[in-house]
């Protein structure tokens, strides 16, 4: 079935805790993204990768780091979590825009993040 | 201004009605525009593309007006389980920019039996 990992699906933590979010996709897509949703502001790019070892910032990327290691996994590190990073965490995946511009994202079931 | 901007609503509405929703988007070289449900606290998923000469499937009719900005969904016959946010998505073409999609922050929608 192709799907759209992640790991854990909740998660409660303390301030400066390191901690990662994992995210796999099995569609063989070039393109990843992860993006953090909170009430009124809607899905908000955190950190993108257009392929393997190419990755870029979002909107939001401060205290964010990914890396793109594998074509399939894309982690989301938080290295000193902060109460402002509580957030419902989601990551897709894509092919890369093609000349129609046509690129469904797929997504994730979403991680539920809370750092106290 | 913000790049996507839609009417959260929520917007209550009785099974079987017609209901409408509006996006507007301030970069005119966008290039390409999606409507994307999400359920509660579940991921979103594509609904539909919208297309320059509008658009149906079903129920659903998505349209596009390049001239002022804005992109429309309406849902004919609305059932319960349209119930949903319903995100307004656009790609902005910008020059030597890679990202791909821009989400409006959702229009809750509602239908009450």
């Amino acid at each position: 079935e192709a799907q759209v990992t992640q790991n854990p699906r909740y998660l409660i933590t303390v301030t400066g805790k390191k901690l990662t979010v994992t995210c796999s996709q099995n569609m063989n897509h070039e393109y990843m993204s992860w993006y953090r949703q909170d009430p009124g502001l809607g899905l908000r790019q955190i950190y993108y990768s257009m392929n393997v070892e190419v990755t870029d910032k979002g909107d939001v990327p401060e205290g964010y780091k990914v890396s793109r290691k594998e074509k399939r996994n894309f982690p989301l590190i938080l290295e000193s979590p902060s109460p402002n990073q509580t957030s419902l965490y989601f990551c897709a995946s894509s092919t890369n825009q093609g000349t129609s511009g046509y690129n469904e994202q797929f997504f994730g079931p979403g991680t539920r993040l809370t750092v106290l | 201004r913000k790049e996507v901007e839609q009417d959260p609503g929520p917007f209550n509405v009785p099974e079987g009605a017609t209901v409408a929703f509006n996006c507007t988007y301030s970069n005119s070289a966008s290039q390409s525009f999606f409507w994307y449900r999400q359920d509660c606290r579940k991921e979103p998923k594509l609904l539909m593309s919208v297309y320059s000469s509008g658009n149906e499937d079903g129920r659903f009719t998505a349209q596009l007006n390049r001239a002022s900005q804005y992109i429309s969904l309406l849902i004919r016959d609305s059932k319960l389980s349209d119930s949903a946010t319903y995100l307004c998505v656009v790609n902005p073409h910008r020059a030597g920019s890679a990202r791909q999609l821009t989400f409006g922050s959702g229009t809750q929608l509602t239908v009450l039996p």
